[in-house]
């Protein structure tokens, strides 16, 4: 069982919006930075959002995140059918630990 | 821009140790950087190993940190993962990434398949 909780599935047609939840506690989303991970089938992890919500180089503004307490939402826009991915969302614990979500299969209908 | 190629043996014996390398190319392992192991077993989640710090310092899994080292080598500009007294739950995809999981890993490599089987 993962120490961040996300739904295992999320699923909107082509051209709308949805978005993936991740929580946590005090001891880990509350007091740390999280971090968002596109993993397309057989690839590894990609970087989509850091520091809450900011987009490395590259990554379109269709994706976006933000934290509230402790929990942590990434949104999509303009859903393509190439987002259909695994998302995962990571954190630092205090007790010095990375922690991940056990990780939501978008499915673009 | 860095990039980071993980090698090692596909098989490794139960109750053996698991070796692997990460190689780093287009960037210098001793800059200002932390350095992660990351796994993934078959159909599941992602799991963090631990992370080293390029002057050494490093931080594990307390799940894992009786049986994971990481290290250094410079001079090769590569870091390591050896994982003692493996079991076939230790079977997964091994990622090396440089980054910290507190504020993202920007970096991964393709990934090396691990399986722990006699």
């Amino acid at each position: 069982q993962s120490v961040l909780t996300q739904p295992p599935s999320v699923s909107a047609a082509p051209g709308q919006k949805v978005t993936i939840s991740c929580s946590g506690s005090s001891s880990n989303i509350g007091n740390n930075y999280v971090s968002w991970y596109q993993q397309l089938p057989g690839t590894a992890p990609k970087l989509l959002i850091y520091d809450n919500n900011k987009r490395p180089s590259g990554i379109p503004d269709r994706f976006s995140g933000s934290k509230s307490g402790t929990s942590a939402t990434l949104g999509i826009t303009g859903l393509q059918t190439g987002d259909e991915a695994d998302y995962y969302c990571g954190t630092w614990d205090n007790s010095l630990n990375g922690v991940f979500g056990g990780g939501t299969k978008l499915t673009v209908l | 821009q860095v990039q980071l190629q993980e090698s090692g043996p596909g098989l490794v014996k139960p109750s053996g140790t698991l070796s692997l390398t990460c190689g780093v190319s287009g960037g210098s392992l001793s800059s200002s950087n932390w350095w992660n192991w990351v796994r993934q077993p078959p159909g599941k989640g992602l799991e963090w190993i631990g992370e080293i710090y390029h002057r050494g310092s490093t931080n594990y899994n307390p799940s894992l940190k009786s049986r994971v080292t990481i290290s250094l080598d410079k001079s090769k500009n590569q870091f390591s993962l050896k994982l003692s007294s493996v079991t076939a739950a230790d079977t997964a995809m091994y990622y090396c990434a440089s980054g910290r999981m507190a504020d993202g890993m920007d970096v991964w490599g393709q990934g090396t398949t691990v399986t722990v089987s006699s």
